[in-house]
């Protein structure tokens, strides 16, 4: 069974600090990696998506993949409290056809003024 | 564009009463999909299409049935509702993975969900 692990939570974090939040995968063959952010009551809408090793920044987040230890993760930096909210995690079941994401449980983020 | 529509946002329904959720998009998408999610809890996978008149089950089809005839729309249907059914459900489309999309390739976008309670 292919799996994508988060922590629940909920992390907490003050105004202006760095949020980290991290996302292991079971499926070795998978290329690609989505951070969805899930507002309480609303839909996941996407924040990152990340398709190689390392860093890719965009504004105050980084996503940060490494496919040897099969971990990816997502930075927030300057927290702010409209960024408290359920991130999700997400990464295709099959490398070759990518038909299906399989989705973690999410982190719950509050972020403190 | 409009993206993924849903319709209704919100609806009651007795035990046993049947209904069916719509979703549009207008992104051209192959992929759509059906997703619920309760409280708490991750999103759980209905059915899925990845094309008009092709659909396959998710984790979670017991109770529901789908259609895919148009590219555009992709209903759920609810027949015999039950209260193990009260949940919120999204649809979801995508470009799949061989499109040449670039960045875009499998990126899941959402409607804005329906929320359903059946007593």
């Amino acid at each position: 069974q292919k799996e994508v692990e988060q922590n629940s939570g909920p992390l907490s974090v003050p105004e202006g600090a760095i949020a980290s939040l991290n996302c292991t995968y079971s499926d070795r063959g998978s290329q690609s990696f989505f951070w969805y952010r899930q507002y309480s009551g609303k839909s996941p809408e996407l924040i990152m998506s990340i398709y190689s090793n390392g860093d890719k920044e965009d504004g105050r987040f980084t996503a940060q993949l490494n496919k040897a230890s099969q971990y990816v993760s997502l930075l927030i930096r300057d927290s702010q409290p409209s960024d408290s909210a359920t991130y999700l995690c997400a990464a295709p079941t099959n490398a070759g056809n990518n038909r299906k994401l399989i989705w973690g449980l999410g982190t719950s983020l509050a972020v403190n003024p | 564009n409009a993206g993924v529509t849903q319709t209704p946002k919100f609806r009651i329904l007795k035990i046993g009463q049947s209904m069916t959720l719509q979703c549009t998009q207008d992104m051209n998408h192959n992929y759509m999909y059906w997703y619920r999610q309760d409280p708490g809890m991750g999103l759980k996978l209905i059915y899925y299409s990845v094309g008009a008149g092709i659909t396959d089950k998710g984790e979670v089809p017991n109770g529901y049935n789908v259609s895919r005839s148009t590219t555009e729309d992709f209903p759920l249907r609810l027949e015999l509702a039950a209260p193990s059914q009260t949940s919120v459900y999204f649809c979801a489309s995508s470009y799949p993975q061989w499109s040449g999309v670039g960045s875009g390739k499998n990126i899941q976008y959402f409607g804005a969900g329906t929320r359903l309670s059946v007593l």
